[in-house]
């Protein structure tokens, strides 16, 4: 069963659109929840967010968590076709002393454009 | 910006071989990770590590796996025997070592696994 669910799993938009991608997470002992970016590689980081209703920004970027109805979105702005990528959502959680680990949804793909 | 490196970037070995795929952390983070991509697939945790012991470790994580840091700098997973099922994209991850949970994980750049 997952735990961490992302709607949609692909979008395909055009350059300028603006796009909202949904991550709602189920998970005991929850930390943060992740944003990254996965191109061809590596996840790069985008956003953690570890407290409700306080907007992290980055340029056209931003996200929102929800803790009370546990679900987070990223917002994209005037969307590039350097958007285009995996966008992961991960939940951290930790037990009694562990260090936390990061659980993944299933990522959305977007795809934008020109 | 330091960054999390790994090697190699391909391994392609034969079923029943024996890979060790390594990774160099960011200096000065202490929580290490592996994690795994079978193609198409999500990115599913494998094992978490810090103080020179696993601190956690996922179902996928069984008796074939094995972590290790020989020194101080390297970091690496060890597969006893693949089997074709463990063909994947592997990567490597770190965090600060702050004990909060604000650091996120760093991700190395990853090394693909072909097992024939």
């Amino acid at each position: 069963e997952d735990k961490v669910v992302q709607s949609p799993l692909s979008l395909v938009v055009h350059e300028g659109d603006t796009v909202t991608l949904n991550c709602s997470y189920e998970v005991t002992n929850f930390r943060s929840l992740l944003w990254y970016k996965q191109e061809k590689k590596a996840p790069t980081f985008l956003f953690m967010l570890t407290s409700s209703g306080i907007e992290k920004k980055s340029g056209r970027l931003s996200s929102i968590l929800d803790k009370k109805e546990l679900f987070s979105i990223l917002n994209i702005t005037a969307t590039q076709t350097g958007d285009s990528a995996v966008y992961l959502c991960g939940s951290l959680e930790n037990y009694g002393g562990s260090q936390g680990n990061l659980i993944f949804g299933k990522g959305t793909k977007l795809s934008v454009k020109p | 910006e330091p960054e999390v490196t790994q090697t190699p970037s391909h391994q392609v070995t034969q079923m029943g071989q024996e890979v060790i795929l390594r990774c160099v952390p960011i200096s000065n983070h202490l929580y290490f990770y592996w994690y795994r991509q079978i193609l198409g697939q999500k990115v599913e945790f494998l094992v978490s590590f810090y103080n020179n012991e696993i601190s956690e470790k996922s179902e996928i994580f069984d008796d074939q796996f094995s972590v290790e840091r020989p020194d101080g700098s390297n970091f690496t997973l060890k597969i006893r025997s693949t089997k074709l099922e463990d063909s994947a994209m592997y990567f490597c991850a770190s965090r600060r070592e702050a004990a909060s949970f604000r650091s996120p994980l760093h991700f190395g750049n990853g090394t693909r696994l072909t097992v024939t």
